[in-house]
């Protein structure tokens, strides 16, 4: 079974354009969580996405933003970058349900560093 | 959700077992009990989660106290590959979302 990918791998953007992450889930999983994992820092959560809606969102500014697809597939776009946007950003899948009780699986990440 | 306290590293030797305690004093009775490992700049993997019982699966064991308020992870017999920061989170049961949130962690260096 593939597990959840991502891509590109390394992203290397200026100061004030604009990123876009993507993130395929699990087969048959259809929630998307979308995480920032800046260096030396703990996992912040950003967006989470089900059955394409917005669901929950993170304390991040509105330039941070998303959208899933109808194949569940999921879309992190970063607006005005700033230098501390550099980081790791993580998508996990999990079923959707009762959270808690459905495992949340993740991805290898997309390290973006901003110039 | 319950805080968790976490010892900021460990030592083990490899094919030993690996036992990682987490401290939850202050969990609720819908709270699951889980645990992540991070490989340098990799994302986190998923190793096991529990409720009450005692779990086990093909990565670890997770041996959860009778009063829920601390648990143990245990890697059999651990090898260098092991070597990453051990993540213990509780999360409560809710429609409202699953957002994760890792602290500080163990981290376990497995030596020759």
């Amino acid at each position: 079974e593939a597990g959840v990918t991502q891509s590109p791998t390394h992203l290397i953007k200026t100061r004030g354009q604009q990123a876009t992450l993507r993130c395929s889930p699990i087969s048959g999983h259809t929630s998307v969580y979308w995480y920032q994992q800046a260096l030396g820092l703990g996992l912040q959560f950003l967006l989470w996405y089900d059955e394409g809606e917005e669901r929950n969102r993170g304390n991040f500014p509105p330039r941070f933003s998303g959208r899933q697809f109808p194949n569940y597939s999921s879309e992190l776009n970063v607006n005005a970058l700033e230098l501390e946007d550099s980081a790791l950003y993580l998508c996990a899948s999990s079923p959707f349900g009762v959270a808690g009780r459905e495992t949340q699986y993740f991805g290898p990440g997309t390290r973006l560093l901003v110039l | 959700d319950a805080k968790t306290t976490q010892p900021p590293s460990m030592d083990c030797a490899e094919g030993r077992a690996a036992n990682l305690p987490c401290n939850h004093s202050t969990i609720s009775g819908n709270e699951y009990v889980y645990w992540y490992r991070q490989i340098h700049s990799q994302g986190p993997q998923y190793i096991i989660h529990g409720l009450k019982n005692n779990e086990t699966n093909e990565m670890a064991s997770l041996i959860i106290t009778e009063d829920r308020k601390s648990s143990t992870l245990i890697l059999p017999h651990a090898t260098l590959r092991d070597t990453a920061v051990y993540y213990c989170i509780v999360r409560v049961a809710s429609y409202a979302g699953n957002m994760l949130t890792f602290g500080g962690g163990t981290r376990l260096m497995v030596k020759p």
